[in-house]
């Protein structure tokens, strides 16, 4: 069964940090694995979609990175700003073909000015 | 940018009622999703739908759940005889199908209050 874990579950940090913020898979035999933000009361949005045969995606300030065979993903977030701060979580299918998403309970970020 | 809509934002009913969430994924995707999240918890999925039928679900998904495409353009989820743990954020998302971008967008959700 997929789990997803997430470290820490909060993180404050003052504007101008780089910061990283880890996932953790237990089934490794995912095709991708996606990043997406959410604030507080609101939808999820899609932040980085990473393919299995990747080992790095980026997108302005963010960088995902994955490393399958141990089961890990990290966000790096460049420059932080206070419009970053929100909960940041990851999901990967259940399984190989599933179109299931498994989400982690998320990083509550905060960026202090 | 196209997105996912969703109506309405806030739902308050009684226990026992039925419901419906409305959803409108972006306008060329082929894949549809239901997802909710309880108050503090992880997003839980709850059924995929492809081609104007089921094509996952999770086994939150009981009889008391149905999901519906009336149209082109509206997916509907339908939760009969509410009970108090079906409050949540309910979530609608879509995806292209189109290979090699799997990236499910989500829609702002619908808050679900059963009193």
């Amino acid at each position: 069964k997929q789990e997803v874990t997430q470290i820490p579950a909060a993180l404050s940090v003052p504007e101008g940090e780089n910061l990283v913020l880890n996932c953790s898979f237990t089934d490794s035999a995912i095709y991708n694995l996606q990043w997406f933000r959410q604030d507080p009361g609101k939808g999820l949005t899609s932040l980085l979609l990473i393919q299995s045969s990747q080992r790095e995606q980026t997108s302005g300030r963010l960088n995902a990175s994955l490393d399958k065979s141990s089961g890990r993903s990290t966000l790096y977030i460049a420059a932080s700003q206070p419009g970053d701060s929100a909960t940041y979580l990851c999901a990967v299918p259940r399984e190989g073909g599933s179109e299931k998403l498994v989400f982690g309970k998320g990083t509550k970020l905060t960026v202090n000015p | 940018e196209p997105e996912v809509t969703q109506t309405p934002s806030h739902q308050v009913t009684q226990m026992g009622q039925e419901v419906i969430l409305r959803c409108v994924p972006i306008s060329n995707h082929l894949y549809f999703y239901w997802y909710r999240q309880i108050l503090g918890q992880k997003v839980e999925f709850l059924v995929s739908f492809y081609n104007n039928e089921i094509s996952e679900k999770s086994e939150i998904f009981d009889d008391q759940f149905s999901v519906e495409r009336p149209d082109g353009s509206n997916f509907t989820l339908k939760i009969r005889s509410t009970k108090l743990e079906d409050s949540a954020m309910y979530f609608c998302a879509s995806s292209s199908g189109t290979p090699g971008d799997e990236t499910q967008y989500f829609g702002p959700g619908t808050r679900l209050l059963v009193l």
